[in-house]
């Protein structure tokens, strides 16, 4: 596609349920970054991958939160057992090469998740 | 502790003015500096960006500077148009390059009248 695809744009979860956010970077993009932004602050880093590599982990708040990239392209965010905290938007940001390169990132329009 | 800093929350400006936005860092390590652009319910798109090694650069109507003694850049939008409007982001990253790992500012939500 034309840019960074994030499914589904919304997301309603009651506290406990589990949910699973997906998120399709432009073709042949080799870096991917997954962002928490909640109201009123700025993007925050979660994770980040190298192809199907997980260099980076150190942004997920705790061990609720798992992401993956099986085959080095789509990648998907899965939050369990939901708490009211997770309420936020999930943004997926992709580059054409690896850190450093000097690539900006591309970021999706994010995926609303409201825990109730 | 916010290590990206933007003071303003938001801004008023008259149509064909200059918009200038401030953003403030704490961590020396950052080495690379980018503002984003947001609009509703959109992701955040890449505007401009400027290397430590520089302390200007422009493109089009946009100009970043950077005070690396004062670990303070800002934003310069000459003459600002009421599709300016949205909220912009700084952001810093501390890998070189902008396909890195950035720390976030909170935002400043500029509007443009008429």
């Amino acid at each position: 596609g034309a840019g960074v695809s994030q499914s589904p744009r919304y997301k309603v979860a009651k506290r406990g349920q589990d949910v699973a956010l997906r998120c399709d970077p432009i073709s042949g993009h080799v870096s991917l970054f997954w962002y928490q932004q909640a109201l009123g602050q700025g993007p925050e880093f979660l994770t980040y991958f190298q192809n199907e590599a997980q260099l980076d982990k150190s942004g997920l708040p705790s061990d609720r939160f798992f992401a993956e990239r099986p085959e080095g392209s789509v990648s998907t965010l899965k939050i369990q057992r939901t708490q009211q905290e997770d309420s936020a938007v999930y943004l997926c940001a992709s580059s054409p090469r690896g850190q450093g390169s000097g690539s900006p990132l591309h970021f999706g329009n994010g995926t609303r998740l409201t825990v109730t | 502790d916010q290590q990206v800093k933007q003071n303003s929350p938001s801004l008023s400006v008259q149509e064909g003015r200059i918009s200038i936005l401030n953003c403030d860092y704490t961590n020396s390590m950052f080495d690379y500096f980018l503002w984003y652009k947001k609009y509703p319910a959109e992701g955040p798109t890449f505007l401009i960006s400027i290397s430590s090694i520089k302390d200007k650069n422009e493109d089009g109507r946009f100009t970043v500077f950077l005070n690396k003694s004062a670990k303070h850049l800002s934003l310069h939008i000459v003459p600002s148009q009421p599709g300016d409007s949205a909220v912009y982001f700084c952001a810093a990253s501390a890998l070189g390059g902008t396909a890195s790992k950035l720390t976030f500012g909170t935002g400043t939500r500029l509007q443009v009248t008429l």
